[in-house]
């Protein structure tokens, strides 16, 4: 199965940026959202749709809506542009996938 | 802490097999739901999950790769490994390994810092 990301998205700083993520399994099954800077490894943002791992700012959240779910990253800085990538898991058919990747420009 | 540390050769000629080895620290691979994944990152592309052990060691693999890949561990050194069958040069990618846990559900929540692989003669 695949998961659907946009390719870019761009913010201005303080404005609010939502990445979304689409598949049909999506509605069965969590989400989770990950940043990735360059150079760097991917890091957690958000696990089980919605819930944020400690350390993890507050402006980014999580939401779902049928077969799409949404990162929604509020008040934008500088340092969030980066590449984020979404992740389901279904250990019944291909355990695991990421979304192609969105990459975020703070413009 | 819990940390990650992938290893293995930097470069692989075509068709050679792969092996690369994670050690890891601060958690245990015998603890119920803890599981250790591989995913990979061609150079400027997406991040592409390969291989799942867990606890139980119960083996995913993807589908696509499944002939090509296995993967094992050793709960007394704290590894996992990944074996790549038949390698080509669009191999070529950093590899990592990365942590589940109980807490987090499917959620990679720790990622090594990864290996970059390159495929060429």
């Amino acid at each position: 199965y695949e998961l659907t990301q946009p390719p870019s998205v761009s913010v201005s700083p303080g404005q609010t940026a939502r990445i979304t993520c689409s598949g049909d399994t999506l509605p069965n099954q969590y989400t989770y959202w990950y940043q990735q800077k360059p150079g760097q490894a991917p890091v957690l943002l958000i696990y089980k749709d919605i819930e944020r791992p400690s350390g993890i700012p507050e402006r980014f959240s999580g939401s779902t809506s049928g077969t799409t779910v949404t990162l929604t990253i509020s008040g934008v800085q500088a340092e969030d542009e980066a590449d984020y990538y979404c992740h389901s898991a279904d250990s019944s058919v291909t355990y695991s996938v990421f979304g192609g990747g969105t990459k975020l420009t703070v413009l | 802490q819990v940390t990650l540390r992938e290893s293995g050769p930097a470069l692989v000629k075509p068709k050679q097999t792969l092996t690369l080895t994670c050690t890891f620290s601060g958690f245990s691979l015998t603890t119920s739901k803890m599981c250790v994944a591989w995913i990979r990152q061609p150079p400027g592309k997406a991040l592409e999950w390969l291989a799942l052990i867990d606890w139980d060691d119960d083996k995913y693999y993807k589908s696509s790769l499944k002939t090509r890949l296995t993967i094992s561990k050793d709960t007394s050194k704290n590894q996992v490994v990944l074996k790549m069958t038949n390698m080509d040069p669009l191999d070529t990618a950093t590899y990592y390994c990365a942590r589940t846990s109980q807490t987090t559900g499917d959620a990679f929540d720790v990622w090594g810092q990864g290996t970059l692989v390159t495929v060429s003669s």
